[in-house]
């Protein structure tokens, strides 16, 4: 079946760029996409790119896709305390017509002051 | 445009007993899927419902079962609890189910 995995921490200083990293193993997904979680909250859907592009920007977050090596990137500019948090990619749905996301274990954002 | 909701927010029962959790999509939105989410086992896919259909269901027991509605709204349904069943449980929706998905805040169950 499909496997992703991310790394579990991360940090950075405030200011400095944030980058998250995602590898899977299945290529059949339509959509790739990054969920952000705060403790005891959902998940919110931060930015997501089609499976045939190669890279996303949306204000301070650039979405990168490497089809070849399967690696999937959130990189998040001049970061900043409220961007601590779990930060989660997610394939799907699938090309044979299956309805659910694959979730990665999601990556531990803390942000230094 | 509200988001997605979830009733209640936080449950606590008893193994043995069971609980219904309820999801309300978005307006104008006909997909609805569920997911559990524990520390060990990350976020798994239960199942998704399209126009009263469930079209998908995941790797998990029958105890664990849903619904949808016409106006939409889904629930679900875990009969005979048990301690491993504690978990944060999460509804998404989207317009068709084949494309972005929304999530709501989620239940939280605390099976004792």
């Amino acid at each position: 079946g499909e496997d992703v995995e991310q790394s579990l921490f991360l940090s950075v200083r405030e200011g400095d760029s944030s980058v998250i990293n995602c590898t899977y193993t299945d290529s059949s997904s339509t959509y790739l996409y990054w969920y952000k979680q705060e403790p005891g909250a959902g998940l919110q859907l931060l930015t997501y790119i089609f499976s045939n592009m190669d890279m996303k920007q949306d204000q301070r977050l650039t979405v990168l896709l490497n089809k070849k090596d399967k690696h999937l990137s959130l990189r998040i500019a001049d970061t900043q305390t409220g961007d601590s948090a779990i930060y989660f990619c997610a394939l799907g749905p699938h090309r044979d017509s299956s309805y659910k996301l694959i979730f990665g274990s999601g990556t531990r954002l803390l942000v230094r002051p | 445009k509200a988001g997605v909701t979830q009733t209640p927010r936080y449950l606590i029962k008893t193994r043995g007993q069971q609980v219904t959790l309820s999801c309300s999509p978005i307006s104008g939105h006909r997909s609805v899927s569920w997911y559990q989410q524990t520390p060990g086992q990350g976020l798994q896919f239960l199942f998704e419902y399209f126009s009263e259909t469930q079209r998908n269901k995941g790797n998990f027991p029958g105890r664990f079962s849903g619904r949808q509605f016409s106006n939409s709204r889904s629930e679900m349904n875990v009969s005979t609890l048990e301690l491993g069943d504690s978990a944060l449980y999460l509804c998404a929706s989207s317009l068709g189910g084949q494309d972005e998905q929304f999530f709501g805040p989620g239940t939280r169950l605390t099976v004792l």
